[in-house]
């Protein structure tokens, strides 16, 4: 199937720095992207919608401010969470979806940790 | 809106063991229906899927069958083993992003 890969699957940083995280589509093109959240034992939250070529969809109570997406090309998203906080600290999901499949792929995830 | 309920967990089986997961949905129109696995500490994988109604989605031995008629796509597998201890998603799709159940944590002991 097809594969989306996220880079890095760990970090660690400092509070007030700021954290990019990568997803890549590997073998499909996706003009849109989507950015989860998930918080321990729960469920993924939709953050935002990433479009290639115009700006990102932020789902309600997503500060767009703090959570930058730039979508780059058609097979790159990038998340940008900027000036990370503690309760910033998260699990962070992509996935991509493929025409061809009608099918969400998603990546290994990003576990950030903000000390 | 599109919603998804599914069973709460956790369930814990023994190996061997008969498996079935709830889920049903609400939907306008007709959504695809997935079910997705996650492992300890890593994303999501996409276990089964089916597109329309009566479709039947298989994969490493669960099933799952789309039911109009009830709205339900209920998880089964008929013999689970240790190795399948993981958090099982059910989501359905008209039109992208998902829409994901809040997932069901499955413990297989031997």
């Amino acid at each position: 199937g097809a594969v989306v890969s996220q880079h890095p699957s760990r970090v660690i940083c400092k509070s007030g720095t700021s954290v990019k995280i990568e997803c890549r589509s590997l073998d499909f093109q996706a003009t849109t992207m989507f950015w989860y959240r998930q918080f321990p034992k729960k469920s993924l939250m939709l953050m935002a919608t990433s479009n290639e070529g115009s700006k990102a969809t932020y789902e309600q109570g997503v500060e767009k401010d703090k959570f930058l997406i730039n979508h780059a090309s058609l097979t790159l998203s990038t998340l940008t969470v900027t000036s990370a906080h503690p309760e910033d600290s998260s699990f962070y999901i992509c996935s991509a979806p493929s025409a061809t499949t009608d099918t969400q792929y998603f990546g290994p995830g990003t576990r950030l940790t903000v000390l | 809106g599109n919603s998804v309920t599914q069973m709460e967990g956790p369930v814990t089986l023994s190996e061997e063991a008969f498996l079935t997961i709830n889920c049903t949905y609400t939907a306008t129109g007709y959504p695809s229906l997935f079910w997705y696995v996650q492992y300890p500490g890593e994303g999501l994988q996409l276990l089964l899927k089916a597109t329309k109604a009566d479709d039947k989605g298989s994969n490493k031995g669960f099933e799952a069958t789309y039911r109009k008629e009830t709205t339900s796509f209920h998880l089964e597998k008929g013999s689970v083993q240790v190795s399948d201890s993981a958090v099982y998603f059910c989501a359905l799709s008209g039109n992208t992003p998902l829409v994901f159940g809040k997932g069901t944590r499955l413990s297989v002991i031997a």
